[in-house]
């Protein structure tokens, strides 16, 4: 069975501050997904990565993949309440059968 | 919006009851699967239908029926369940093209109660 660990599990920060979450796997990714679930909603895709070591940034969210496309990370600058929300990863791992895997997710809480 | 819609949004039955989720993607999508999300679990594909047709089956109990009469409708009937099935089950969509990168849109879930 291929699994996501994502760390932290929780994450309680104060408005302004810096952070990040992983999301690791011993297995190879094809390509990696990112979402964002706010309480009462569905996630919502925030970024696909493909190739290692790509970065890319939405905003204050910068989203790096690992060389070796076996991790991922997520830095959030300067967070924002609107930020709070389960930070999911979702990955296609190379070889393997077309469907997602998920992550635990990591469910962060910004105050004001 | 999300474009795809899930009702009806909150569902409580008990375990003799036989019930429905309906899950309508307005985006144009050929593929609709369904997810099973409980605390403290990732989130777990339940069925894929690509196309109508349905391509994944992810060990699921026959207690959960799944129906896709067209590739904008997906059903999930439910019978006999246990009070373990009671978690969010979201829909979601995606245009399947077999390159793997394709976003899922996903609704904003059933939150089911089993008493």
């Amino acid at each position: 069975t291929q699994l996501l660990e994502q760390s932290p599990q929780f994450l309680s920060i104060q408005e302004g501050e810096n952070l990040t979450v992983y999301c690791n796997s011993s297995s190879v990714f094809s390509s990696l997904q990112w979402y964002r679930q706010e309480p009462g909603e569905g996630p919502v895709l925030l970024v696909t990565v493909v190739t290692g070591g790509e970065v890319k940034k939405l905003k204050r969210l910068t989203f790096q993949f690992g060389d070796a496309r076996k991790d991922s990370s997520l830095h959030i600058t300067a967070a924002q309440t609107g930020d709070t929300g389960l930070y999911l990863c979702a990955g296609l791992f190379h070889g393997g059968s077309e469907k997602l895997v998920f992550g635990k997710g990591t469910k962060l809480t910004v105050n004001p | 919006e999300t474009g795809v819609t899930q009702t009806p949004r909150h569902l409580v039955m008990g375990m003799t009851n036989k019930k429905s989720l309906k899950c309508e993607q307005h985006l144009g999508h050929n593929a609709m699967y369904w997810y099973k999300q409980s605390a403290k679990k990732p989130l777990e594909l339940m069925f894929v239908y690509n196309f109508k047709e349905q391509t994944e089956n992810n060990s699921v109990p026959s207690r959960f029926s799944p129906e896709c009469p067209n590739s904008s409708h997906l059903f999930l009937h439910l019978h006999t369940l246990q009070p373990e099935d009671s978690a969010l089950y979201l829909c979601a969509s995606s245009q399947f093209s077999g390159q793997g990168v394709e976003p899922q849109h996903f609704g904003d879930g059933t939150r089911l109660s089993i008493l």
